[in-house]
């Protein structure tokens, strides 16, 4: 298993601005996903936090909105560009532990943009 | 793209009645089906999985069952109880590797006591 921890818990945001989230391992993980998840809905993948290398994003999700980082094996970070109100959503990280395939979650990130 | 569908988008049950829920997957290539239980402002957590040399999984009151060729999969839950609502996921993916998983659109389960 894993234990992730994901920061901030939840922040209220002025359009405009930017808020990075953060998600930290407590092992080393080969991948980490960064998901989307609006209040009653399902959990849309942005992107996939490589290791050394850009991230992969999906459709929809750009790197300029979306910028992540991977600088080692336990950590990564989400940043939420230029926000408006559209992007008020429940932030989660995941890691899949190597050699298994079940999706860890961190406690995801609430985002409130005013 | 891939997709998965899943149905009723909501299920109401009374407790020690059954509920069960159901997937269709689009990716042919798709081997590793978890389910996950989304209880209110908590993280997805896994509750049972299936792999595609499997045609049925079963832990506790917990049972998944996996049609290949129909690409169909399904989670059952007896004896339901109220701890048991909450939002379940299915999820559907290649397996290891950094292949993605893909979620499908969520039931919400609500067991009345």
């Amino acid at each position: 298993s894993a234990v992730i921890s994901q920061k901030p818990s939840r922040d209220i945001c002025q359009r405009g601005t930017s808020l990075t989230i953060q998600c930290q391992v407590d092992s080393q993980v080969t991948m980490m996903f960064w998901y989307r998840q609006q209040p009653g809905q399902s959990l849309t993948l942005i992107a996939t936090a490589n290791q050394g290398s850009e991230a992969t994003y999906e459709s929809g999700f750009v790197i300029d909105k979306f910028p992540i980082s991977r600088p080692n094996l336990t950590f990564s970070t989400l940043t939420v560009s230029n926000m408006s109100p559209e992007d008020s959503s429940i932030y989660l990280c995941s890691v899949e532990i190597s050699g298994g395939t079940e999706a860890f979650f961190g406690q995801g990130t609430r985002l409130t943009v005013v | 793209g891939e997709n998965v569908e899943q149905h009723p988008s909501t299920l109401s049950v009374q407790e020690g009645d059954s509920a069960v829920i159901k997937c269709t997957y689009s990716d042919s290539a798709s081997n590793y089906f978890p389910w996950y239980k989304q209880e209110l402002g908590k993280r997805p957590q896994l509750i049972i999985d299936i792999r595609s040399n499997v045609g049925e999984k079963k832990d506790q009151r917990i049972a998944v069952t996996l049609n290949k060729t129909a690409k169909h999969f399904s989670l059952h839950i007896t004896e339901t109880q109220p701890e048991d609502s909450a939002v379940y996921f299915c999820a559907a993916s290649r397996g290891t590797g950094g292949f993605k998983t893909i979620f499908g659109a969520g039931t919400r389960l609500f067991v009345k006591a």
